[in-house]
């Protein structure tokens, strides 16, 4: 099976740098994704990473580490419009399947 | 040129009833997928379909059936609704890709509110 863990809650003001977990376990592991969703919204692909280090994405990085079980989602310069939820997501072995974590509510105020 | 489609948007109905959600994808990709998030937003995948054909079915109760005529379709039927059936339903697609280093980014249609009472 596969088990995510990210916090619950996270809260930044504008212009700040926050960054959200995610610790994974699992049978089998092809790579980590985060996705974004605006409430009443779908999920929307944020960034992959199958391999370990960091990749950055404009004011989004998304770094692993496959030897941690580990990655994490590090988003700059916040702005109003990034308060959303944030969910990383497991890629299983074989076919194209997902297992998301709980998700990442983010806050940002003024 | 909606890439995921579904509808409908909102569904109301009472339990007991039989409802079906539709799905269509635009983007040419071999893999659709169904998905329930609840309230507390926790996103679980129900199906998965590639090339018409069932790839995951999780536990899902057998009232929910999964139909997919065609590549770009893919269709849920809910027999006998119960109050728990209450969610969002959100229908997905990708590129099947197997070897792991490739983004496999899914795209997620608009999601059906429904509502059993």
């Amino acid at each position: 099976g596969q088990s995510l863990e990210q916090p619950s809650e996270v809260t930044a003001v504008e212009g700040a740098i926050v960054q959200i977990n995610c610790t994974y376990q699992t049978s089998g592991f092809y790579g980590l994704s985060w996705y974004q969703q605006h409430d009443g919204g779908a999920p929307t692909f944020l960034s992959y990473n199958a391999l370990d280090g960091l990749e950055e994405t404009g004011r989004f990085s998304s770094f692993l580490s496959r030897s941690d079980s580990y990655g994490y989602l590090l988003l700059q310069e916040l702005q109003m419009k990034d308060s959303a939820s944030y969910f990383c997501a497991v890629k299983g072995s074989g076919y194209s399947t997902l297992t998301f974590g709980k998700g990442t509510m983010l806050l940002v105020s003024p | 040129d909606t890439a995921v489609s579904q509808t409908p948007k909102y569904l109301v109905t009472q339990m007991g009833n039989d409802k079906s959600i539709k799905c269509e994808q635009n983007l040419g990709h071999d893999t659709m997928y169904w998905y329930k998030q609840d309230s507390k937003k926790f996103l679980k995948i129900m199906f998965s379909y590639n090339n018409k054909e069932l790839i995951i079915n999780e536990t899902v109760p057998n009232r929910f059936s999964p139909k997919s005529p065609d590549k770009a379709h893919l269709n849920l039927h809910i027999n006998s609704l119960e109050l728990g059936d209450s969610a969002v339903y959100f229908c997905a697609s990708s590129r099947r890709d197997t070897s792991g280093l490739y983004t496999d980014t899914q795209y997620f249609g608009p999601g059906t509110r429904l509502t059993v009472l």
